[in-house]
């Protein structure tokens, strides 16, 4: 079967200070990854998505970016953290190959800046 | 503009009364609607597809139904266990992309007390 790891899964930074968090997925192959945003109130925003290594599709501008540099593992990073940034991101995957997959989440990454 | 509007956004029920979620979409082109059961501070578990008017699907006590423009969620007498915010998504055509669109409610966040 397959699993999601995500981790650290609370996070207190700074501002200004670097972020990386880190996703891996087991037991499937060449799945589709995305990153999510869930604020309170304001529901999951999606903020990136790949179908392959070193394919990264960006849904909104910010002060994040991602990359995959395994077929499985996905990470998402910023040089120098904002206020803004605060928030629940999760990782999350689908079967590639299917036009119709549900998203598999990991269960999450508290970032607060501070 | 929302495209998918959930309701009611909160809910508390009597353990053992039962009672319905609603999940409406304007999204045109649906490929499949998806639902999500949240604990706080995890991720999103998926819980159900239904992919077109009329289908159904069954996991313990809840019930998943779609019509051509909205989903319910029905639970049928309700147990402590089932408190959880339910988040409903809808995956629509979009560009020509093979992944579509995602759009996610804002969730109903369901109390169910002794």
């Amino acid at each position: 079967s397959q699993t999601i790891h995500q981790w650290p899964a609370t996070l207190v930074q700074p501002v200004g200070s670097p972020l990386s968090l880190e996703c891996t997925v087991e037991g499937t192959s060449n799945p589709n990854l995305y990153w999510y945003r869930q604020a309170a109130g304001r529901g999951l925003q999606l903020l990136f998505y790949s179908v392959g290594i070193g394919q990264i599709s960006s849904e909104v501008p910010q002060n994040l970016s991602a990359s995959r540099p395994q077929d499985r593992q996905f990470i998402l990073s910023s040089k120098k953290l904002l206020l803004s940034d605060s928030g629940f991101y999760l990782c999350a995957w689908t079967h590639s190959g299917t036009v119709i997959s549900p998203l598999h989440f990991g269960n999450g990454t508290r970032l607060t800046v501070t | 503009e929302d495209q998918v509007t959930q309701s009611p956004e909160a809910l508390r029920l009597q353990e053992g009364e039962s009672s319905s979620l609603n999940c409406s979409y304007t999204v045109s082109g649906l490929r499949g609607l998806f639902w999500y059961r949240q604990d706080p501070g995890k991720g999103p578990e998926f819980l159900f597809t239904l992919y077109s008017a009329g289908e159904e699907k069954e996991k313990e006590r809840l019930k998943a139904t779609l019509t051509k423009k909205e989903s319910f969620l029905h639970i049928t007498a309700p147990k402590p266990e089932d408190s959880a915010t339910y988040l409903c998504a809808v995956q629509a055509g979009w560009r020509g992309s093979t992944l579509g669109r995602l759009y996610f409610g804002r969730g109903t966040q369901l109390t169910v007390w002794p």
